[in-house]
């Protein structure tokens, strides 16, 4: 089984900055990784899938690289509604784990 | 326009049997790849797979769960019914139907419903 591991757990940052979230995968996924964004009370959001492309509707600031076992999702300059947690989750093969999440919070 | 909804109990007692069904519009299930999933998210937790139904109506289980699911397409094209068994207050969660396309990615999810597992 795969394990997905994000780092780190929160992020307190500002707005306007830039925001850098990892996620490692326990052995290789090639680009087989997605990103969501979640806030509370709803679903998630699908931001990045096949490692680095946007899914439609998701504003250029969320860029996604990476692939085998290491990726990034970065957000050049963070927006109010940016605000949320973010999980990774690989589909090398069906029940893909997700990662336990990262949180960007306001600092 | 893809959309899907979640429906069923919102409180379900110990023991019992849950039943969800997910309506869903704008895509069709018999397209190739196409699959509905269903994953669950306890409070404050990641999300947890359950079952998805592919393009040829075939269910797949997460194994650790199997014994206590089934998942159908209804006699309707544009609806799923997850079935779960023997509920557990450890069940509480937010369930959650989302579209799985290409057989790869989740890329639509339904709001998502609360079901709570009390006596």
């Amino acid at each position: 089984e795969i394990v997905m591991t994000q780092s780190p757990a929160t992020l307190s940052l500002s707005p306007g900055e830039r925001a850098t979230l990892s996620c490692r995968a326990s052995q290789s996924v090639r680009s087989n990784l997605a990103w969501f964004q979640q806030k509370p009370g709803q679903a998630p959001r699908l931001l990045i899938y096949a490692a680095s492309d946007r899914a439609t509707g998701v504003p250029a600031r969320f860029s996604g690289s990476g692939s085998g076992t290491e990726f990034t999702l970065t957000i050049s300059s963070l927006q109010s509604e940016d605000f949320a947690v973010y999980f990774c989750q690989h589909y090398e093969n069906w029940f893909g784990a997700f990662g336990q999440g990262t949180k960007v919070e306001i600092k | 326009q893809v959309t899907l909804r979640v429906s069923g109990p919102a409180l379900v007692k110990p023991t019992e049997t849950l039943t969800l069904s997910c309506d869903f519009s704008g895509f069709s299930l018999k397209t190739n790849g196409m699959c509905v999933s269903w994953l669950r998210q306890s409070p404050g937790k990641s999300l947890e797979w359950l079952a998805l139904i592919d393009w040829d109506f075939v269910p797949h289980y997460n194994t650790s769960l199997k014994t206590r699911l089934t998942l159908s397409k209804d006699t309707s094209d544009n609806k799923v019914v997850l079935t779960m068994t023997d509920l557990d207050p450890d069940d509480t969660a937010t369930y959650f139907c989302a579209r799985m396309f290409r057989a790869a990615y989740l890329d639509y999810w339904a709001q998502g419903a609360l079901v709570a597992v009390s006596s």
